[in-house]
């Protein structure tokens, strides 16, 4: 049982480049969300996605885009990155009911030069 | 919108001594989640221990236990025996389930357990 899958692990990107953080879950859990964390400012929502076909804004979802085809894979697309966006990208999903918790991947650290 | 607020940027202690992480949090929700997650310095988000507002006693995972004070919005984690294993960022989480299940997260308090 794998988990949730985040891929790349690790990747520089040049101003104005785009690229796509692949994010998969094998525990066929309906709830999926796309974070990032900045040094001391915890981890803040971009986009999250209640259910195939179904996304929505979190807090921060300026230069970002989602989609949810499948119950398993939540890619987000970063379009004309900017040094802003260097960060670490975490993916995780939850299932709605008692006891849920949210699982994540192992991160993305993203370096926009 | 919630908020939760870890006062404690950094602690210290010492290996086999008790340390208490401190985490206070705003919401006008009656039924949510709360959490403690350690991050190491692999990165990975490792859950502690989880908190459903509904129950009043507190919640314990080996040497993990939490002080929960629902009235004051009081979420404070325990570590006892600490081992230097623990040494790690510790991110206190809120969960609306009025929201999607989404979590809100504290600025994290860097816990460093010395020999």
């Amino acid at each position: 049982n794998a988990g949730v899958t985040q891929t790349p692990k690790f990747r520089i990107l040049k101003i104005g480049q785009s690229m796509t953080l692949q994010c998969t879950q094998d525990m066929n859990h309906n709830y999926m969300y796309w974070y990032r964390q900045d040094p001391g400012m915890g981890l803040k929502l971009i986009y999250y996605s209640v259910g195939a076909g179904i996304t929505d804004k979190g807090e921060v979802p300026n230069g970002y885009n989602v989609s949810r085809s499948t119950t398993e894979d939540f890619p987000l697309r970063l379009e004309l990155a900017a040094p802003s966006q260097t960060s670490v990208y975490f993916c995780a999903s939850s299932y709605s009911g008692q006891g849920t918790e949210a699982f994540f991947g192992q991160g993305t650290r993203l370096t926009v030069v | 919108a919630q908020t939760v607020t870890q006062s404690q940027p950094e602690m210290s202690v010492q290996e086999a001594e008790t340390v208490t992480l401190s985490c206070t949090y705003d919401t006008s929700e009656n039924n949510y989640y709360l959490f403690w997650y350690k991050q190491p310095p692999s990165r990975q988000m490792i859950l502690v221990i989880r908190q459903e507002a509904y129950k009043q006693q507190n919640a314990t995972e080996n040497r993990f236990s939490v002080n929960f004070q629902k009235a004051a919005k009081s979420f404070s984690l325990k570590i006892s025996d600490s081992q230097l294993g623990d040494t790690a960022m510790y991110f206190c989480a809120f969960m609306s389930l009025r929201s999607n299940y989404k979590l809100t997260f504290g600025k994290g308090t860097l816990l460093t357990v010395n020999p």
